[in-house]
């Protein structure tokens, strides 16, 4: 079946430019994550939804960044007044929402701000 | 979500068996063992995961220490596209929240 896709694949934007990224999970799965991945590093988590509620938003910098999941699939993930340090891979990932259940991984969008 | 640790980097020659070790001291008794792997420019991939008894699937094997403090992914024989970052990462059993991911292990292969 189809995996995670996420669109765009690469988005290039200006400092103080405002970008949606988009997640479309796997059908069926009730959980949908969003990490952001920084050259070098580990993927970093940004915020959770069990549905279309937020479960964890604890992984946010800060308030420039926003995340919906209005219907329980489709996210969207917004930031606001984009920054140079906001570039970095945006990967988002769905689950089945089980206990220690496995996360399935979209190809991610890597976001450059110049 | 308990911490784990791993060696920076490996290497491997081609067609041999690597195995890649985590310690994960303070596990507790109700956490799984995962591991996951990021080909170049992918998302994280899941390899194979465990409780408690050694484990085996067609990508790789899990072998978990009898006092759970460490485990080994084997990969039985080294391709050209197992090159990757493998992370190992402890997953509580009656949580399915977020994945917290360490540094994990640059593996390159040699041919």
């Amino acid at each position: 079946g189809a995996g995670v896709s996420q669109t765009p694949s690469n988005k290039v934007t200006e400092k103080g430019k405002y970008v949606e990224l988009r997640c479309d999970p796997i059908s069926g799965h009730t959980a949908l994550y969003w990490y952001r991945q920084s050259l070098g590093q580990g993927p970093e988590f940004l915020i959770y939804f069990q549905g279309t509620g937020a479960a964890d938003d604890s992984g946010l910098p800060n308030d420039r960044f926003f995340a919906v999941r209005p219907e329980g699939s489709v996210s969207t993930l917004k930031i606001q007044r984009t920054e140079r340090g906001d570039s970095a891979v945006y990967l988002c990932a769905s689950s089945l929402m089980v206990p220690a259940d496995t996360q399935y991984f979209g190809p991610g969008t890597r976001l450059t701000v110049l | 979500d308990a911490k784990t640790t791993q060696p920076n980097s490996m290497e491997s020659n081609e067609e041999e068996p690597v195995h890649l070790p985590c310690n994960h001291s303070t596990i507790s008794g109700t956490d799984y063992i995962h591991w996951y792997r990021q080909l170049p420019s992918q998302g994280p991939e899941y390899v194979i995961h465990g409780l408690t008894s050694n484990v085996n699937n067609r990508m790789a094997s899990l072998a978990i220490a009898e006092d759970r403090k460490s485990s080994t992914l084997i990969l039985h024989r080294a391709t050209l596209r197992d090159a990757a970052v493998y992370y190992c990462i402890l997953r509580g059993g009656t949580s399915y929240d977020k994945v917290i991911f360490g540094p994990g292990t640059s593996l390159s292969v040699i041919p």
